[in-house]
């Protein structure tokens, strides 16, 4: 089983700030990586694909990188809307999520 | 743009079944994959499996083997998700989605999912 591990797992940032977030994989996922946003009693909300494709309707401020093990999303500039958990996924043999990275209001 | 709506919450006995419904509507059913995730309080998600209506094909994790049973109707556009030998650990919100329809990935059941059902609470207490 892949273990995919997210860092850090708080991160507190004030609106308008930069937040990157982490996922490593314990193996190579080549580019087969998602990222999603899950607010509290709501279901997850797909953001990237392809690690670094844009899903329909997201905002150009959520951005994702990386390939292999490490991967990055970014969100470039925090909105109100954007405090929550998120979770990375790799997409190869028998999927797994992270741990999840809750970004919290500074 | 297609929906999912999934059956109401469930108590449920240990030792006994549950079977989750999820029902398409507004767009093609057939040619997607369904995918069942789960997520146990406080906790994170949890991929459980999968099928593809059209052949009726299913995957699940090697972890729910003989416990999960993934099926679909294609009169009603519903999919259903049985797991059986409930234990308290299965006390999750389980929620269906929808596959994205990309290529060039390892397995068409591996894809990220873009649109999700509300999610069904399943309760395992004595």
């Amino acid at each position: 089983e892949i273990v995919m591990t997210q860092s850090p797992a708080t991160l507190s940032v004030s609106p308008g700030e930069r937040a990157t977030l982490s996922c490593r994989a314990s193996q190579s996922v080549s580019s087969n990586l998602a990222w999603y946003q899950q607010k509290p009693g709501q279901a997850p909300r797909l953001l990237i694909y392809g690690a670094s494709t844009r899903a329909t309707g997201i905002p150009a401020r959520f951005s994702g990188s990386g390939s292999g093990t490490d991967f990055t999303l970014t969100i470039s500039s925090l909105q109100s809307e954007d405090f929550a958990v998120y979770y990375c996924q790799h997409c190869n043999d028998w999927p797994t999520f992270g741990g999840g990275t809750k970004v919290e209001i500074k | 743009q297609v929906q999912l709506v999934q059956s109401g919450a469930e108590v449920k006995k240990p030792g006994s079944s549950v079977k989750v419904s999820c029902k398409a509507s507004g767009d093609t059913f057939r040619s997607y994959v369904i995918t069942w995730v789960r997520q146990a309080p406080g906790q994170g998600l949890e991929w459980m499996g999968g099928i593809i209506p059209i052949f009726g094909t299913a995957k699940h994790a090697q972890k729910f083997q003989g416990r999960v049973t993934i099926t679909t109707d294609e009169s009603t556009s519903t999919a259903y998700m049985e797991l059986r030998s409930l234990r308290s650990e299965d006390t999750a919100v389980y929620y269906c989605a929808r596959n994205i329809a990309v290529t060039g990935t390892p397995s068409v059941f591996y894809n990220a999912m873009d649109v999700w059902g509300q999610g069904t609470t399943v309760t395992v207490s004595s």
